[in-house]
């Protein structure tokens, strides 16, 4: 059975860096059939999409954050990270890591249990 | 301002059937070919419940049904019960980018 488990620092002071990994275990983020996601969500607020990655390294990014988000992929270790530079307490939010389809784009269909990181000094 | 724009709630009684809609409002989404619609319980991780508009995947109940008519997409749930009580979201995706609605409250009266 697919798991996604996010795993990094709760709290976070402003300007540093917000960096989570997410382990994947039950499938291989080689598998070509799929992207490896971060998805956002602020504290009674709505779904943030904040990028994708592939096993070849390829990213999308939210274009509202592609300045400030870099996405990497460490296949020896099944795992994939987020950093997210010069945080803001708008950043504080429940972030999840996902699998998305790659052929069924619109296709998230294995969703970590999610992390909260607070921004705060 | 989201590119989906969704009803902030939506209400119906044990038994009845609810329809979320959810516009198309920006021109970055495209065709709006690629519609999703995902589940999320308070405290809980989103749930995929449609994917491509109106296919659902497996272990999904068959009482939720999509459809997309030009730039409206719709999720429905028949025969709704309890356990249907939490947020919906719709998502689109166009030239690598996932969009999402700001999410509808359904609530079982």
């Amino acid at each position: 059975q697919l798991q996604l488990q996010e795993s990094g620092p709760g709290l976070v002071k402003p300007p540093e860096t917000l960096s989570l990994t997410c382990t994947v275990s039950g499938d291989s983020v080689k598998n070509t059939r799929y992207y490896w996601g971060w998805i956002r969500q602020p504290p009674g607020k709505g779904l943030e999409w904040i990028g994708n990655i592939y096993y070849s390294g390829f990213t999308h990014y939210s274009p509202s954050l592609k300045s400030r988000v870099t996405i990497s992929i460490d296949t020896s270790t099944n795992q994939f990270s987020l950093k997210l530079n010069s945080v803001a307490a708008a950043d504080t939010a429940v972030y999840y890591c996902a699998r998305r389809s790659a052929l069924v784009p619109d296709m998230y269909d294995y969703w970590g249990l999610g992390t909260l990181v607070t921004v705060t000094s | 301002q989201s590119a989906l724009t969704q009803p902030a709630s939506v209400s119906g009684s044990p038994g009845q059937s609810i329809t979320i809609s959810c516009t198309k409002t920006s021109s970055d989404i495209g065709d709006f070919n690629y519609v999703s619609w995902y589940q999320q319980h308070p405290g809980k991780a989103p749930k995929l419940m449609i994917y491509d508009v109106s296919n659902r995947p497996s272990g999904v109940s068959n009482r939720f049904s999509g459809s997309k008519s030009a730039n409206t997409a719709s999720l429905t749930i028949s025969g709704l019960q309890a356990e249907d009580e939490a947020d919906y979201y719709c998502s689109s995706y166009a030239s690598g980018t996932t969009f999402f609605g700001a999410g509808t409250k359904v609530t079982v009266l």
